[in-house]
């Protein structure tokens, strides 16, 4: 009940391209749903985040698509750019447990 | 810089020895959490210390762990007695009172290799 899955683990676009990365739950429990996004030899640092009671986030180029009933939520980035080359990682908290994703190795191409 | 800070930044030893990271926090942050990074791998939590109360130690792999918080503030992580599958980047993070918004902030890590 404690894990969030994430797909795929690595995934190659092409620059302007769209981004599409998945993550899967199981507590209903949380309530915090973050996306942190990690440059080589960085820590993670937050994204975007979205709380269960809507169905969408838009930030920039960056969108979160929450399906309570499924317990899936998804990261869009569009016009894909170079620069977001990085690894993506999907969490999901409550109070003080923030469970993470296994992590997407984001690559796109020029 | 305001950010969290750890040292070292990168740890070579031999496989027996023990070895201490250290993570300090964002000033005011009173959560602090350590995450473990393996290669490739996503983000294995360790321990959370909130304010005074006891730490969540419900991460550490094997009592070979373990981790203090003094004065609220630094923290560092200990490790006993190394093996090779100890190999890893451990990630400190910060957040502010009752973790309102989910936000954590890392620092850089500390890479740790065990020969």
């Amino acid at each position: 009940q404690q894990q969030v899955k994430q797909s795929p683990q690595s995934l190659i676009v092409q620059k302007g391209g769209i981004s599409i990365i998945n993550c899967a739950y199981e507590n209903t429990a949380f309530d915090y749903f973050p996306w942190y996004q990690q440059f080589p030899g960085k820590g993670p640092a937050l994204l975007i985040a979205i709380r269960p009671d809507v169905s969408e986030k838009k930030e920039g180029r960056f969108t979160i698509s929450f399906n309570k009933s499924a317990k899936q939520f998804s990261l869009h980035i569009m016009d894909s750019q170079p620069g977001d080359s990085a690894t993506y990682f999907c969490a999901a908290s409550r109070a003080s447990k923030i469970i993470f994703g296994s992590g997407t190795r984001l690559s796109i191409r020029p | 810089g305001a950010g969290v800070s750890q040292s070292p930044s990168n740890k070579v030893t031999e496989k027996g020895k023990d070895v201490e990271l250290r993570c300090d926090p964002i000033s005011g942050h009173t959560a602090l959490y350590w995450y473990r990074q393996s290669l490739g791998q996503g983000l294995e939590f360790l321990i959370y210390f909130q304010g005074n109360s006891a730490p969540d130690k419900s991460g550490l792999p094997s009592d070979r762990f373990s981790a203090e918080r003094t004065g609220g503030s630094v923290s560092t992580l200990t490790i006993q007695r190394t093996q090779q599958e100890d190999s890893a980047v451990y990630l400190c993070a910060s957040s502010s009172v009752a973790f309102n918004n989910g936000e954590l902030f890392f620092g850089e890590g500390s890479r740790l290799t065990v020969l």
